[in-house]
């Protein structure tokens, strides 16, 4: 199995922009689509960013995707930051459609 | 609607088998394309995918975890069971139980998730 590493934290202005990056240890990160989730305290996770890029209804586009093969690592970008965007950031994608990887998390601050 | 919730023990004992279940609601997990994966994530700790069950019976285990894990399914009660053998205090975590977006990868909706705690 392969591992995702995200900082472990990251801390921005509102109204700013933050990208939080994904690497993957290993295998092309371009192999298999990346996900992202926001977690706030207490509550489950819940989808912000699917397939690499795509936005689930009712996520605003203040929320963005990418994938870069040079670095091998996805990144998600919150641009306007506010308040309510606190919160854990977690990536997540899978191996030959079956083994599905969670990344380490990283906390974002907007203060 | 698609809803689901976890039950089972708050408390178990190290070396007892956990058994966990997902009710789901709103979908069945009869139709072609409909899966469903437990995920635990210990106190303060990243979210950790363990299993995942298909429509069509096929079982997939986290590689790390695959020989304490069990997921079976009954569909006539729309449910989903999640054993794990042998726990330990280091298996203290939220369960949480979720779907999958039919046609793709990534979890739609989740349970609110079940803390159980490993203690004698």
């Amino acid at each position: 199995n392969f591992l995702l590493t995200q900082p472990h934290s990251v801390s921005e202005s509102p109204g700013k922009t933050v990208t939080i990056s994904c690497t993957r240890s290993s295998g092309s990160i371009a192999s298999s689509y990346v996900q992202w989730y926001q977690q706030r305290p207490g509550r489950s996770p819940t989808n912000v960013i699917y397939e690499d890029n795509q936005r689930p209804s009712g996520v605003p586009d203040r929320f963005s995707g990418s994938v870069d093969s040079s670095s091998n690592s996805a990144s998600l970008t919150i641009s306007g930051l506010k308040t309510e965007d606190e919160a854990d950031y977690y990536c997540q994608s899978y191996e030959s459609s079956n083994l599905w990887v969670f990344g380490g998390g990283t906390k974002l601050t907007v203060l | 609607q698609v809803t689901l919730k976890e039950s089972g023990p708050a408390l178990v004992k190290p070396t007892q088998i956990l058994t966990l279940t997902c009710t789901f609601s709103g979908f069945s997990l009869s139709t072609h394309g409909m899966r469903v994966s437990w995920i635990r994530q210990p106190p303060g700790k990243a979210l950790e995918w363990l299993a995942r069950i298909d429509w069509d019976g096929d079982k997939f285990y986290s590689t790390s975890l695959k020989t304490r894990l069990s997921i079976s399914k009954d569909t006539s009660k729309n449910q989903v069971v999640l054993t794990m053998t042998n726990m330990n205090p280091v298996d203290t975590a939220t369960y949480f139980c979720a779907r999958i977006r039919p046609q793709s990868v990534f979890f739609d909706n989740w349970g609110p998730g079940m803390l159980v705690s490993v203690s004698s």
